[in-house]
């Protein structure tokens, strides 16, 4: 089975400031992908970043990146320059060949200005 | 990437009467994903929805409860069955195929 665990359940962070969010996932799979969602009041689901496990490389995507750590099972999210805007409910989930989805129970963060 | 409509966005209803979500996306896609967050929490599958078959439902959500249309390949319908309190949830489809798309969910009350 797979899991996904994000071990903060919440976060804040002055605005401007650089902010990790940290998850890790047990999967006894060797291809995968891993994401980074961000869900606001709004509750639309939106993509922050992918990661294709076979991938050394970390993905980046402008403000955000990873660091991505295959063996330790290890996911984290940085947010750099925070915004306002990244005030929002944070979901790590992870993704089989199948394309079934799995997500993280959240971090929620509070970008404090 | 992918449009998904989601229909209704809302909606409070009566226990015991039933209500059917309806996902429609702007592009075809072979597989579908429907997933329920109950509040506070975070998202989980409740079933994929593949034309032309049955739905493959996750453990511990079954057809009775929770019948899943996919008639073809820009449409699916989740229709929640006789509905308790407990049902209230925000329920999510979503597309792939190397990420996930969805839609803006429907907040369901059940009174």
């Amino acid at each position: 089975a797979q899991t996904v665990t994000q071990s903060q359940p919440e976060m804040s962070v002055q605005e401007a400031e650089t902010v990790t969010l940290s998850c890790t996932y047990d999967t006894s799979e060797n291809n995968y992908y891993l994401f980074w969602y961000k869900q606001p009041p709004s509750r639309q689901m939106i993509l922050v970043i992918r990661q294709e496990a076979y991938k050394q490389q970390n993905a980046t995507e402008n403000r955000f990146s990873v660091n991505f750590q295959k063996a330790a099972k290890s996911f984290s999210l940085k947010i750099s320059d925070s915004q306002l805007g990244d005030t929002a409910m944070y979901f790590c989930a992870f993704m089989k060949q199948s394309n079934q989805f799995y997500f993280g129970t959240g971090t929620s963060l509070t970008v404090i200005p | 990437s992918a449009v998904i409509s989601q229909k209704p966005s809302r909606d409070i209803c009566q226990r015991g009467t039933s209500l059917t979500i309806q996902c429609q996306v702007d592009s075809q896609v072979t597989m579908m994903f429907w997933y329920r967050q109950q509040p506070g929490q975070s998202l989980t599958l409740i079933a994929t929805a593949n034309q032309g078959s049955e739905a493959t439902y996750e453990s511990g959500f079954v057809i009775d409860k929770f019948p899943i249309s996919r008639p073809n390949l820009t449409f699916s319908t989740l229709t929640v069955s006789n509905m308790s309190p407990e049902d209230s949830s925000i329920y999510l489809c979503s597309v792939g195929p190397t990420e996930a798309f969805f839609g803006q969910g429907t907040r369901l009350t059940v009174v």
